[in-house]
């Protein structure tokens, strides 16, 4: 199984600030990596796909990077309704796992 | 426009049964996979169960699998989860979602199973 990581657990940050999440893979998953944000009550969606696509409707301000196990979702500038939690979750292999997720919280 | 709506969910004792369904609309449902996905409270994400478009493909996670079993209708385009032996480990907010080779493009609202005595 992959194992996913992610860090930090908690970002306490201010509207404006850029956020830099962290996700690792235990093994390469290649860059079969989706983000997700989750906001209380409500499902998860889809933010970014394949590493570094944006979904259609994201905002620029959202963006990915990274391969194989070490990936980083960054907002460069943090609007007031961003502040949620981000999951990872890789599609490489069977079973499809997530990390445990990172809180971006208001400062 | 894309619409998935879970239902089934409820308060069931620790050894009981829940069938789950999951109503598509908006998306051609037969053309795409599916998957649930479940959240215990106040945790994180946990992946359950996977099935292709045409139902002969099925993957489980270790925790579920011989207790737990996926089905669509697509004529009815509805997805279902079966569930049997259920623990209180079970309890969970359970997502069904539209699985592409982008990821879990499309979620549900979830529908809440509570295992408990």
């Amino acid at each position: 199984e992959t194992v996913l990581t992610q860090s930090p657990a908690t970002l306490s940050l201010s509207p404006g600030d850029r956020a830099t999440l962290s996700c690792r893979a235990s093994q390469s998953v290649s860059d079969y990596l989706a983000w997700y944000q989750q906001k209380p009550g409500q499902a998860p969606r889809i933010l970014i796909y394949d590493a570094s696509y944006r979904v259609p409707g994201i905002p620029a301000r959202f963006s990915g990077s990274g391969s194989g196990t070490d990936f980083t979702l960054t907002i460069s500038s943090l609007e007031p309704e961003d502040f949620a939690v981000y999951y990872c979750q890789q599609r490489t292999s069977w079973p499809l796992t997530f990390g445990p997720g990172t809180k971006v919280e208001i400062k | 426009q894309e619409r998935l709506v879970e239902s089934g969910g409820g308060l069931v004792k620790p050894g009981g049964s829940l069938t789950l369904s999951c109503a598509a609309s908006g998306f051609t449902f037969s053309n795409y996979f599916m998957s649930w996905i479940r959240q215990a409270p106040g945790k994180g994400l946990e992946w359950v169960s996977y099935m292709n478009s045409v139902g002969n493909t099925i993957y489980y996670s270790d925790s579920v699998k011989g207790r737990f079993t996926i089905s669509r209708d697509n004529a009815k385009k509805s997805l279902y989860l079966q569930m049997n032996s259920l623990r209180a480990e079970d309890t969970a907010v359970y997502y069904c979602a539209k699985f592409s080779n982008d990821g879990f493009d499309f979620w549900g609202q979830g529908t809440m199973v509570t295992v408990s005595s």
